[in-house]
């Protein structure tokens, strides 16, 4: 069945280090691929997407790109700061958004 | 838009009892899912609804898992005899579904169920 499988954390980086978080996925069909993010005490919120191979999702100068023939939707930022420390969650969702698929977290820790 | 509500954000219950949650999803989304989060874990789908029609459900969710949407607005998740490996936070999402990419999902802040 269709899977997300995301690089383990923690992670924890200094204020302005280049960040990425790995993604690989299985889906059968061309699914849509999505990050969200979960900053402390609060709900998941979208950070970005992308619905078709080669597509660049970005948002809040976070980069993911669909990636088919690797399988692949890796997080990417060039510079970090200490506000982006939350917990980033990788996610697939089947043509139709019936169903999602999410991975397992990944929490990012930013000192300054 | 007032975001995806969840009530009650905490339950703390007794093994073999009942509980329910309700979601109100965002009004004009006719989309609803549940997920379940453990832990260290990312959400696991449940179920889904397209308007009042439950059209997907995980096997995760046994027999003792209810879930319904009579009219296509709020929705209820049940849990019936409730055991100690329910204890996780449940959580709502609704999205709408227009055009052919698929809509991200607006997620509520979730239901923390305790089991003593």
């Amino acid at each position: 069945g269709d899977s997300v499988t995301q690089m383990e954390g923690p992670v924890t980086l200094s204020e302005e280090a280049f960040l990425t978080i790995n993604c690989t996925y299985t889906a059968t069909g061309y699914p849509s691929l999505f990050w969200y993010v979960q900053y402390p005490g609060e709900g998941l919120q979208l950070l970005l997407k992308a619905t078709k191979a080669d597509d660049k999702g970005s948002n809040k100068g976070f980069e993911a790109t669909y990636r088919k023939e690797t399988t692949s939707f890796h997080l990417e930022k060039g510079s970090v700061q200490v506000s982006d420390s939350a917990v980033y969650f990788c996610a697939l969702s089947d043509r139709g958004g019936n169903q999602f698929y999410f991975g397992t977290g990944t929490s990012l820790t930013v000192i300054p | 838009d007032t975001g995806v509500s969840q009530d009650p954000r905490h339950k703390i219950t007794k093994r073999g009892q009942n509980v329910t949650f309700r979601c109100d999803p965002i009004s004009e989304h006719n989309r609803l899912y549940w997920y379940r989060q453990t832990l260290g874990q990312g959400p696991e789908f449940l179920t889904y609804f397209q308007n009042e029609a439950q059209l997907e459900k995980s096997r995760l969710l046994s027999d003792r898992f209810s879930a319904e949407r009579p009219k296509g607005s709020f929705s209820t998740l049940e849990i019936q005899r409730t055991e100690q490996g329910d204890s996780a936070m449940y959580l709502c999402a609704s999205s709408p579904s227009r055009g052919e990419s698929n809509q991200p999902q607006h997620f509520g802040d979730g239901t923390r169920l305790s089991i003593l």
